[in-house]
């Protein structure tokens, strides 16, 4: 039962590349989050999913896309990278109803230069 | 959304030491949640606390919704409490949760 694994850990891109951060959770969750964490910011939510086949946007959607591909896996896609996306991303799961703490995956680092 | 103001920003402590950490936030909520983000950026759910008192050993945490506060307390606080804690209240509908900006506790030997 590894919980809510992310991919890839690390990444580093130029101003302008695209990419896709993947998340997958075994624990038969309805709802999924993506989060990113910048230095003195806390936690920010981007976009959520509260159930498979339904996405929202949270505070901060701008510059990111989001498919809840099945139950399993929600990715994140960065279509034109930024500086300003220089950030710690995290993805999370909870079962979506009341009472569910969420779980967290163990981030993915990018650098945008 | 909600804002969520936590405190104190930093603190340092004793081994051994107790301490409380306290959020407040703006709205009312059906739910709150407090995580431990481990020196490796690892985040572990601490409690799911809407309400109530709850304790997991050295730690306890109490919710007064009506308030608008959350307290969460460290008992004979060790090294490996070190890291930052952050409160997250949320409501049911939508499903979301709003982060504090967080306490960064530091425990030396």
């Amino acid at each position: 039962n590894a919980g809510v694994t992310q991919t890839p850990k690390f990444q580093v891109l130029k101003t302008g590349q695209s990419m896709t951060l993947q998340c997958a959770q075994d624990m038969n969750h309805n709802s999924m989050y993506w989060y990113r964490q910048d230095p003195g910011m806390g936690l920010r939510l981007i976009y959520y999913s509260a159930s498979e086949g339904t996405t929202d946007k949270g505070e901060v959607p701008n510059g990111y896309n989001v498919s809840r591909l099945n139950k399993r896996e929600f990715s994140l896609r960065l279509e034109s990278a930024a500086p300003s996306q220089t950030s710690v991303y995290f993805c999370a799961s909870s079962a979506g109803q009341v009472n569910s703490p969420l779980h967290f995956g163990n981030g993915t680092r990018l650098t945008v230069t | 959304g909600i804002q969520v103001e936590q405190s104190p920003p930093d603190l340092i402590l004793q081994e051994g030491a107790n301490s409380t950490l306290r959020c407040n936030f703006s709205d009312s909520v059906n739910n709150l949640q407090w995580f431990h983000q481990n020196p490796w950026g690892q985040l572990i759910n601490l409690f799911y606390i809407p309400s109530g008192t709850k304790q997991n050993g050295r730690l306890s945490a109490t919710t007064v919704a009506t308030e608008r506060y959350s307290l969460l307390y460290i008992s004979s606080s060790q090294t490996t409490d070190s890291g930052d804690y952050f409160c997250a209240p949320g409501r049911n509908t939508g499903n979301q949760f709003y982060f504090g900006t967080g306490t960064s506790l530091t425990v030396i030997p």
